[in-house]
Order: structure tokens, then C-alpha cells, then sequence
């Protein structure tokens, strides 16, 4: 079975711009979340989706935006892109919104804003 | 609010010696607590987990760790490490009254295993 996919890989976007990051979940998982990794940092969590619904956000400016589709997949968009965007994005899936129900992490995608 | 501290940023042991992560949490509620693991250029891999019970928690491949209500610590020990535990390790707590997984990591600790 598939695992947590992320895309693009890699991502190189200029200050200013615009970015879609893309989530694939595991087959018959309902949440997605999502979280920055900035070098040498832990993760830090932006948004948690279940069954389309947003459940939570952490403390990340509006620039920041997130939606889960009927096939439960998920975007993350960021506007305005600043130097201090650049880091791992990484995406989790669970079958419910609920600890203990494991978060399975994707490979990430890496973003650089120059 | 939560916060997690991982005091080593970078542990290196030799093959076959014993290690200890440490972490300590801070919280005004009680917390379920987390190791994770990154190896390089791949995603985060839960390694084991303390929800409720006993307070010493293991995983498959040999780590263990004991929650410590009193010093709010969740060290990560190991016996006998190998090459291939070198990897990035994280610990993560997640506020028990929240049914949400937004968990709070700390800054994480790359253990270095050599020949």
C-alpha cells in the first residue's frame, strides 16, 4: 500500500509569489496535517483537516491557507512568500482526528524562496 | 501551551554503547508523549508512544523511554546502538484535552552512531 505522497519534491519560488503543495493520504485515512520544518528546527504545526473540516491551525499568519478534497488529498497554498517561508513542508495522515490514531508522515516538499 | 526542550543537539556514541535523548516537556494539563525519527531525506517515523498506563514504553528495534510526571521527562534510551540508528530524533507532546493531533515538537537530536 502507498504511503504518504507529497508534490512536487522540490520547489525554488522568488519573494512574493505564490506556492500549492500537494498531499496524497494513505488509502481510507481521513485527516491531514500539515507542518513546517525549518532547517535544524522541529516541525511546527500549520493546519489539521478532517473530513473536509478544518480542526485546527497553528499560529501561522493568513498567508497561509489549506483545504482537504472529497478524496480527502490536500493543499497547502502560502501567498506572499517571504525569505523565512523556506523549509521542509511536511504532511501526516491518520484515520481519524483522534490521538492515538498514528500520524503517518510523507517525504515532505522543500521549499527555497530566494 | 506546551514546550518541548531536547537539550542535545547532537549526540554522537560508538557502535554497540548504550544512549540516552534526552527530553523534558513544559504543560499546564497533561500530555500524551511521542518519539519520532527522521532518517535522512525521508519523512518523520513514530517510534513509540506513551498515551496511558505504564510508564516505561518500547518499540521493536531495541529504543525504549519512561515518562516522568515528577521531572516532566520522556528520555529515549537504548543499550546497544547501531550504524542505523543515525537518524534525527524527535520528541513531540500533544495536549490530552485536545482531541486534535497538533502536536508540538522540540528541536530534535541527531544521533551520530560510529564505527
Amino acid at each position: 500500500d502507498a504511503g504518504v505522497t507529497q508534490s512536487p519534491t522540490h520547489l525554488i519560488k522568488t519573494r512574493g509569489q505564490q506556492v500549492t503543495l500537494r498531499c496524497s493520504p494513505i488509502s481510507g485515512h481521513k485527516s491531514v496535517s500539515w507542518y513546517q520544518q525549518v532547517l535544524g528546527q522541529g516541525p511546527q504545526f500549520i493546519f489539521q483537516y478532517y473530513e473536509k473540516e478544518e480542526r485546527g491551525r497553528g499560529n501561522f499568519p493568513d498567508r497561509f491557507s489549506a483545504r482537504q478534497f472529497p478524496n480527502y488529498s490536500s493543499e497547502l497554498n502560502v501567498n506572499a512568500l517571504l525569505l523565512g517561508d523556506s523549509a521542509l513542508y511536511l504532511c501526516a495522515s491518520s484515520l481519524s482526528d483522534r490521538v492515538p490514531y498514528e500520524q503517518y508522515f510523507g517525504p515532505g516538499t522543500r521549499l527555497t524562496v530566494t | 501551551a506546551q514546550s518541548v526542550t531536547q537539550l542535545d543537539s547532537q549526540v554522537p556514541v560508538f557502535e554497540e554503547a548504550p544512549v540516552e535523548l534526552r527530553c523534558n516537556y513544559s504543560s499546564s494539563v497533561s500530555v500524551y508523549l511521542f518519539w519520532y525519527v527522521q532518517y535522512p531525506n525521508q519523512g518523520l517515523q513514530l517510534l513509540l508512544k506513551y498515551l496511558s498506563g505504564s510508564t516505561l514504553v518500547e518499540s521493536i528495534n531495541g529504543f525504549e523511554a519512561e515518562f516522568n510526571k515528577s521531572q516532566t521527562s520522556f528520555h529515549l534510551r537504548k543499550p546497544s546502538v547501531h550504524i542505523s540508528d543515525t537518524a534525527e530524533y524527535f520528541c513531540a507532546v500533544s495536549d490530552i484535552r485536545n482531541y486534535g493531533q497538533n502536536f508540538v515538537f522540540g528541536p530534535g537530536t541527531r544521533l551520530s552512531v560510529l564505527p
